[in-house]
């Protein structure tokens, strides 16, 4: 079974700062989504990622695919209070269990002044 | 708009009553699915389907019954539920579930289950 797992799983960070959350996965995989959810809300789709060596942009979220690593990264570049939420990575099963999706724990992210 | 509905939104039911909670895209998708969100453990799928009666098992399915018997529709069926179903159930779709594709999956706003 494939296994998706987060770090960190709380992250407080300050407006203005960077930093990068992580998602490793336990088998091959070549199809990672990352999705974002607000608080008593639903998930909205961020990225999907397709491919070794995929990066994707939009706005300050950058997330990247290292399938060798089995390894995905979601960069966030001078955060801002808005970007406060909590993200999941997902990876789907392309062997036997086709459309199995799994996802991480998420990661609960909070912007501060 | 495009969109995917689920009904109802919350639900307080108690141990051993029967309960649908449907499910409805108005994307054509191919492939639905159904989920769980429970604090600190994620989202887990529990049923999903790759097309009209086409359906399979995901992480935690034991308790739970689906059906898809039209393009547009995948309820989840709980039988006899019981309060370790307590939790906020997820819908989503998307055009198709073989990933070869951009596809992404569209959410529907939950279901908040309680069963006391």
């Amino acid at each position: 079974e494939l296994k998706v797992e987060q770090n960190p799983l709380f992250l407080s960070m300050q407006e203005g700062k960077n930093y990068t959350i992580y998602c490793n996965y336990s088998t091959t995989s070549d199809r990672l989504y990352w999705y974002r959810q607000d608080p008593g809300k639903s998930l909205e789709s961020l990225f999907v990622l397709l491919s070794n060596g995929a990066v994707k942009q939009e706005g300050r979220l950058m997330a990247s695919l290292d399938t060798k690593a089995r390894l995905s990264t979601l960069h966030i570049t001078a955060a801002v209070h808005d970007l406060s939420a909590t993200y999941f990575c997902a990876v789907a099963d392309r062997g036997s269990t086709l459309g199995r999706l799994y996802f991480g724990r998420g990661t609960q992210l909070t912007v501060w002044p | 708009e495009a969109q995917v509905t689920q009904n109802p939104r919350y639900l307080i039911t108690v141990t051993g009553k029967k309960l649908t909670v449907t499910c409805s895209q108005n994307m054509n998708h191919e492939y639905m699915s159904w989920y769980r969100q429970d604090p600190g453990l994620g989202l887990r799928q529990i049923y999903y389907s790759m097309n009209v009666e086409v359906t399979d098992k995901g992480d935690v399915p034991e308790g739970y019954k689906v059906s898809r018997k039209e393009k547009r529709n995948f309820p989840l069926i709980l039988e006899s539920p019981s309060p370790n179903q307590t939790s906020l159930y997820f819908c989503a779709s998307s055009l198709s579930g073989t990933w070869r594709s951009t596809d992404t999956q569209y959410f529907g706003p939950g279901t908040r289950l309680t069963v006391l």
